[in-house]
C-alpha cells in the first residue's frame, strides 16, 4: 500500500539528548513536510522539502534539523537546542510544490522528554 | 502563522444529528480544506473546495466556501458515533510551503 510510514510511533528522550524521527513515503511526492502539534492546538509547521537536496524553515525551526537526501525519507532531528520537544510530530506530502493540493500524513510519532 | 480559526472548539451531539463546524479566514484564498483527525493519528483529507466554488458534497459532508464573508463551513448530516474526532481546516500559507491550519473542532457524537 502506498502512503506515508513514521517511525517510532513513541519515544522518549533525556533531556539534552538528540533524536531522529524517520519520515518515509512511497508515493512518489515531491513535497515533504514537518508539522508539530501540541494539545489542543493546530499544526505549526517546522520544516518543508521541495526536493530532493533542498529544505526550507517553516515557522518553529529552532532546534530542529532535516535532511532530503533520498526523495522518499525526509528524516527530523529534534535537538537538545530545542526548548519544549515534548510533543506530537506528523509528516505530510504532496504531488506537487506549490500546488496547494491535499497533503497526505503519516501516523504521527509522539516524542515525550522526560 | 494560523490562517484559519474554527468555531466552535468543541461540540458534542447525539447521535443522528447533523453537526456543524464553521471556520474563518484572514486572507485571500485559492482553496480551502478540511481534514479529520482521530485521537492520536494523522490528518485525513475529507474535502477541497476552491475559491470559485461555494458549495460541494461528499457524501454525508457538506462544505460551503463564502469568500466575501472569509468563511467556510463544514456540515456532517446523520452523525455516527464514528464521527467523532477533531476537524481542522487548512489554506495555502502564500507561497508553497504547504498549509496553515487551525486549532481545531473536536466533536463528540454521543451514541
Amino acid at each position: 500500500d502506498g502512503g506515508i510510514t513514521q517511525s517510532p510511533k513513541y519515544l522518549f528522550r533525556k533531556e539534552g539528548q538528540n533524536v531522529t524521527l524517520s519520515c518515509e513515503q512511497n508515493l512518489n511526492h515531491d513535497a515533504m513536510y514537518w508539522y508539530r502539534q501540541d494539545p489542543g492546538q493546530g499544526l505549526r509547521l517546522i520544516y518543508y522539502s521541495q526536493i530532493v537536496n533542498d529544505f526550507q524553515k517553516g515557522d518553529i525551526a529552532e532546534g530542529y534539523s532535516v535532511s532530503r537526501e533520498k526523495k522518499e525519507s525526509f528524516p527530523l532531528t529534534v535537538t537538545s537546542a530545542q526548548k519544549n520537544p515534548t510533543a506530537f510530530y506528523l509528516c505530510a506530502s504532496t504531488p506537487i510544490w506549490g500546488s496547494a493540493g491535499e497533503l497526505f500524513f503519516g501516523e504521527g510519532s509522539r516524542l515525550t522528554v522526560l | 502563522s494560523q490562517q484559519g480559526e474554527e468555531d466552535p472548539q468543541a461540540l458534542s451531539i447525539q447521535e443522528g444529528e447533523n453537526a456543524t463546524m464553521n471556520c474563518s479566514y484572514k486572507t485571500s484564498i485559492n482553496n480551502l480544506q478540511w481534514y479529520r483527525q482521530n485521537s492520536g493519528r494523522g490528518l485525513v483529507h475529507l474535502i477541497l473546495i476552491r475559491s470559485n466554488e461555494r458549495e460541494k458534497h461528499s457524501g454525508r459532508l457538506r462544505v460551503t466556501l463564502d469568500t466575501s464573508k472569509k468563511s467556510s463551513s463544514l456540515l456532517i448530516t446523520a452523525s455516527r458515533a464514528a464521527d467523532t474526532a477533531s476537524y481542522f481546516c487548512a489554506t495555502e500559507r502564500g507561497g508553497a510551503d504547504g498549509l496553515t491550519f487551525g486549532k481545531g473542532t473536536h466533536l463528540i457524537i454521543q451514541p
